[in-house]
């Protein structure tokens, strides 16, 4: 089966560190890019992060840049997002989602199929 | 910083058709913008609905289609059903970054 496993639910202090992650199963983990998604309480979805897990190639959203990392360690096919200092502002639920570009004809596609369930990082004193 | 502006809300009676908008700050919708749609119920995640403006994925119901229309996307839903309520996204590719739109929150009454 097809599937992208978060982990569990953290609840962190401001000023900590965090990793979370994505284990892949079912495809090959360097076929498809991987993004992160974070959605605050009670609002919508903002594109965080993402990575081409094939060569580590990484784009980051504007907001995000420099508050976060993405990675990949392909020997376990698991994707990271990580912080070095966490602010109550990060309270969110994070989902990754894998997408990739195909070519029909020659005529680009880019695709959002699979996503995980999220992971609900809680930021408080 | 693109900005993709969509509904906030909008109501549709069962069996009605209603279409949604996905509009960009930086001028028309292209199919180089790549749109996507998702739909998310209460409490679940996401799930896509369409690829590349107007491409399907097994699993979208038929009542669902998408399309370039006036410089936007848009997501038009025929018959609907009450299971269709929920919250939709779009997403657009703009300068090198992807960018959801605010979400409409569609009520089926």
């Amino acid at each position: 089966e097809v599937q992208l496993e978060q982990s569990g639910a953290e609840m962190n202090k401001p000023g900590e560190s965090l990793r979370i992650s994505c284990k892949v199963s079912g495809y090959r983990f360097t076929s498809y890019w991987i993004s992160w998604v974070r959605q605050m309480p009670g609002k919508g979805l903002e594109w965080v992060a993402t990575i081409d897990p094939s060569d580590s190639y990484t784009r980051y959203g504007p907001s995000f840049q420099g508050r976060v990392t993405i990675s990949g360690d392909k020997s376990i096919s698991t994707a990271y997002l990580q912080w070095r200092s966490l602010e109550a502002s990060d309270t969110a639920i994070y989902y990754c989602v894998r997408h990739n570009l195909k070519a029909v004809a020659g005529v680009p596609y880019w695709f959002f199929d699979l996503w995980g369930r999220g992971t609900l990082v809680t930021v408080s004193s | 910083q693109t900005v993709v502006t969509q509904e906030p809300s909008l109501t549709v009676s069962p069996g009605g058709t209603v279409t949604l908008t996905c509009a960009s700050s930086t001028g028309a919708v292209t199919n180089g913008n790549y749109p996507n749609w998702f739909q998310q119920r209460p409490g679940q995640p996401p799930r896509a609905l369409i690829y590349s403006v107007d491409n399907k994925y097994s699993w979208t119901p038929a009542r669902f289609s998408g399309s370039l229309l006036g410089g936007k996307a848009g997501l038009k839903l025929l018959n609907a059903q009450p299971e269709d309520e929920a919250d939709y996204y779009c997403l657009l590719h703009s300068g090198g970054a992807w960018v959801f739109g605010g979400g409409t929150k569609l009520t089926v009454l």
